[in-house]
């Protein structure tokens, strides 16, 4: 069964540092996703991206996140200057054109210290 | 008022039984309504879309009402590995693709 990879599964960085979390989505989707859980919360959408562009972002997807596409199967999300509150399980996720089922990564746990 | 709203639980409920979950959403222009599983720090997981007229898929069963603005999930028979925390998902105005999560209800299934 095709599925969203996602690495590292684990990334503990020092405040004020950047981190890369990579993410591999499902082939033939052309959807894709970052969401974020602090622990104990609710799952938090970040920003959706089609065709080579962000379609959507939330007021959490501020100037320090960004994503990329940088070849034909990784989605990247960077976030710069990392704060003590960006610590949380970062979710990938993709889907197909014209439907919103969307199917999840396990997720990379970002700590921040 | 929140975007989707869950009871968060824990239901426990003896292996065998039914137990059922309601959620309630918020903008009336809503149009695609989704169930997730999501186990103890792992990535939720698509258990059934919700449709219009409701549908099911083996002992799971989701209905939509759109009048009152709450979505169901029953679940029959119960298993221990249904324990897991259940997560109404919302498509808010179908414009866009992102999603909006409750809270989640944590159902606890004993032998």
């Amino acid at each position: 069964e095709p599925e969203v990879t996602q690495t590292p599964s684990h990334q503990v960085t020092q405040m004020g540092q950047e981190v890369i979390l990579r993410c591999v989505p499902i082939s033939n989707h052309l959807y894709f996703y970052w969401y974020r859980q602090i622990l104990g919360q609710k799952v938090e959408f970040l920003v959706s991206f089609y065709n080579n562009e962000i379609s959507e972002k939330s007021e959490i997807f501020d100037d320090q996140f960004s994503v990329e596409r940088p070849d034909g199967s990784n989605f990247t999300l960077k976030i710069r200057s990392t704060k003590l509150e960006d610590s949380a399980m970062y979710f990938c996720a993709s889907s197909e054109q014209g439907t919103t089922e969307a199917f999840f990564g396990q997720g990379t746990r970002l700590t921040v210290v | 008022r929140k975007e989707v709203e869950q009871d968060p639980g824990p239901f426990n409920v003896p292996e065998g039984a039914t137990v059922a979950f309601n959620c309630t959403y918020s903008n009336s222009a809503s149009q695609s309504f989704f169930w997730y599983r999501q186990d103890c720090r792992k990535e939720p997981k698509l258990l059934m879309s919700v449709y219009s007229s409701g549908n099911e898929d083996g002992r799971f069963t989701a209905q939509l009402n759109r009048a009152s603005q709450y979505i169901s999930l029953l679940i029959r028979d119960s298993k221990l590995s249904d324990s897991a925390t259940y997560l109404c998902v919302v498509n808010p105005d179908n414009a866009g693709n992102m999603l909006t999560f409750g809270g989640g209800t944590r159902l606890m299934v004993k032998p």
